[in-house]
């Protein structure tokens, strides 16, 4: 099953502008990750943030994490077309002692107009 | 590119017939997992080796198996298929069990017929 929900299911926006998708989760986590995914293609990794992170950067994006409220933010500033893509957050959760899984939400589709 | 490979990256099969799907994990990564997204959702967990043994499983039947290798490569095989086994399936590898990110190929499409 679906660890949780990412808003907007869909997010349309012009070349330049910001875009900002939400995630949210149902139980504790180790760590939030987001991947991208062009054309039902592989994930790619974008980046990951700790449990007991609450900002983290790397070039054009910016996560968030509230564990309290058990969600999760990605911007992508001053975003491409080459940005067009489906994104996913994926909580990271230990599933027994020695091993844990990703927990994949439904993910928001992103166009990025020219 | 991630390193991680995976083959075929197409396949059609009947139901009810027998599927591998192979996957060469990234140099230095001891720990595969397998993963089925089908269309429009998210990908779902089917089950993670490290080092050759199977280190947890999702909730899928037992007709879902799997292998690695010593040299951690590893196989998915499917048995009895059917219609909804249609899914893209990734195999991501990482290094160790815990808590890091993973690193997913292509995927393999799977259509059953």
């Amino acid at each position: 099953s679906q660890q949780g929900e990412e808003d907007p299911q869909a997010l349309s926006i012009q070349e330049g502008e910001n875009a900002t998708m939400n995630c949210s989760y149902k139980t504790s986590i180790n760590n939030l990750q987001w991947y991208r995914q062009n054309s039902g293609r592989g994930l790619v990794h974008l980046i990951l943030i700790r449990s007991n992170e609450r900002e983290k950067h790397s070039g054009r994006l910016r996560v968030t994490l509230d564990t309290s409220k058990k969600s999760s933010s990605l911007l992508i500033t001053a975003s491409r077309a080459a940005d067009t893509a489906s994104y996913f957050c994926a909580t990271w959760n230990a599933g027994g002692t020695s091993y844990g899984k990703l927990t994949f939400g439904q993910g928001t589709i992103l166009t990025v107009h020219p | 590119e991630t390193g991680v490979t995976q083959s075929p990256t197409h396949l059609i099969k009947t139901r009810g017939q027998q599927v591998t799907l192979r996957c060469s994990s990234q140099s230095g990564h001891n720990t595969v997992s397998w993963y089925q997204q089908a269309l429009g959702q998210g990908p779902q967990f089917i089950f993670q080796y490290y080092r050759e043994e199977e280190n947890g499983r999702g909730n899928f039947p037992p007709r879902f198996s799997g292998l690695q290798f010593p040299n951690y490569s590893s196989e998915l095989n499917v048995n009895a298929l059917e219609l909804d086994d249609s899914a893209l399936y990734l195999c991501a590898s990482s290094l160790g069990a815990g808590n890091t990110e993973a690193f997913f190929g292509q995927g393999t499409r799977l259509t059953v017929v």
